[in-house]
């Protein structure tokens, strides 16, 4: 079967660094997408990783290892507007057909 | 203006009534998602089209009916709608590139009563 788990919830302090993780068994791989999601909106894209190794952007910064079927996201230096889903999800060959994993709900506080 | 719409954005209906829902685009993609999503799960493939005239089924397409009016336009109907669909729906555009990063709309909250 295909399966992407990520954690359900997570908490952050305002300016502090938290690590999303998501792991992932799929029939095949043709890369991860990270998307935040605010409540109620629509996702938006974040980054893309295809090959192992980081990818930074900003405060955000996305790690695969395709070989551990792993990957994370690093949100520094948090903002109350990081208040948000974070989705992972990966395209698993064939059409950019994505599956999607259940999301992790970050709540920053002061 | 926003380059994926959506209309209703919000629709309460009574079980056994057919729904339209219809995105529309100005992104100039020729790939276009209709996706359901529920509390507690991820979002899942409803129905997926690469052009005007090709339509495939996705994950849970039970239900629903989809229909590619041009490049533009995608609709997705329930012929005849169940409590069980009531959920977020939201649509989605891609352009074959290295990446074929999807774009989503808005959403549209529908509620079956």
């Amino acid at each position: 079967g295909q399966n992407i788990d990520q954690p359900t919830e997570m908490t952050a302090t305002e300016g502090a660094i938290v690590q999303i993780n998501c792991t992932y068994q799929t029939s095949g791989f043709n890369g991860l997408f990270w998307y935040q999601q605010h409540a109620g909106e629509a996702p938006t894209f974040l980054s893309y990783n295809v090959l192992d190794g980081l990818e930074e952007k900003g405060r955000f910064s996305s790690f695969l290892s395709r070989s551990k079927g792993y990957s994370y996201l690093l949100l520094k230096e948090l903002q109350m507007k990081d208040s948000a889903s974070y989705l992972c999800a990966v395209n698993s060959g064939g059409y950019n057909k994505l599956i999607f994993g259940a999301g992790t709900r970050l709540a920053v506080h002061p | 203006d926003a380059d994926v719409t959506q209309t209703p954005r919000n629709r309460i209906t009574k079980t056994g009534k057919r729904i339209m829902l219809e995105c529309s685009q100005t992104k100039g993609h020729d790939r276009m998602y209709w996706y359901r999503q529920d509390p507690g799960l991820g979002l899942r493939l409803i129905y997926y089209s690469f052009d005007v005239k090709d339509i495939n089924k996705g994950e849970i397409s039970d239900g629903y009916s989809v229909s590619r009016q041009a490049q533009a336009k995608f609709s997705l109907s329930l012929e005849s709608a169940i409590p069980n669909q009531t959920a977020l729906y939201f649509c989605a555009t891609s352009e074959l590139s290295s990446t074929d990063t999807q774009y989503f709309g808005p959403g549209t909250r529908l509620t079956v009563l």
